[in-house]
């Protein structure tokens, strides 16, 4: 069966600093995969989405950026945070032909001082 | 482009009562609809979908949802909730490129 993982599954980070946030997905191969953002209190919004290897769609411009090195291996990263980049993180994966489920992997809380 | 309103943030409800939470969506061609549910820190676990046929899905944990195309509602229901039942519940629905828009969730909380 297929499953996702996030890490770190928690993070603290000083305004300024980097970020890397890593999803891997087992068990399936030729995934989609997004990462999405929940702010406190409010929804989900799709921050990046990707087809394949090195192939990346961002929907919100912002200081982020992802990245699809390997197939089931998608990274999240920042080169320099901002507190506004606070937030749950999560990754998501569905299969590649056409309308399929997303499945959520367990998320990353990431905290901007 | 597609938009999914679930008009209400907070329910409370008495365990062992019955449950519906309101999913209304704007799309203009045949939707694909989710129901996802979120505990506190943790991800989103699927409850049902909705792809074509029968408009009433069944889904885990004993809900159910009932797609309505003249209403472009796609309410969840449970008959009895259980204390467990406690989270935040997302409606979803599917656009080009099997991009997920989100409704903003509705948070449930269950009276002993």
């Amino acid at each position: 069966s297929q499953t996702i993982h996030q890490w770190p599954a928690t993070l603290v980070q000083p305004v300024g600093s980097p970020l890397s946030l890593e999803c891997t997905v087992e068990g399936t191969s030729n995934p989609n995969l997004y990462w999405y953002r929940q702010a406190a209190g409010r929804g989900l919004q799709l921050l990046f989405y990707s087809i394949g290897i090195d192939q990346i769609s961002s929907e919100v411009p912002q200081n982020l950026s992802a990245s699809r090195p390997q197939d089931r291996q998608f990274i999240l990263s920042s080169k320099k945070l901002l507190l506004s980049d606070s937030g749950f993180y999560l990754c998501a994966w569905s299969g590649y032909r056409g309308q399929e489920t997303q499945y959520f992997g367990p998320g990353t809380r990431l905290l901007v001082l | 482009a597609q938009s999914v309103t679930q008009p209400d943030i907070h329910i409370t409800v008495s365990e062992g009562a019955s449950l519906e939470l309101r999913c209304n969506y704007s799309y203009g061609a045949t939707p694909y609809l989710f129901w996802y549910v979120q505990s506190p820190g943790q991800g989103l676990q699927l409850l049902l979908k909705y792809f074509s046929g029968d408009t009433l899905v069944q889904g885990i944990k004993g809900f159910e949802a009932e797609f309505k195309r003249s209403q472009s509602s796609f309410n969840l229901r449970k008959p009895s909730v259980h204390w467990s039942d406690a989270a935040e519940y997302f409606c979803a629905v599917a656009g080009a490129g099997n991009m997920l828009t989100f409704g903003g969730g509705t948070r449930l909380m269950v009276k002993p």
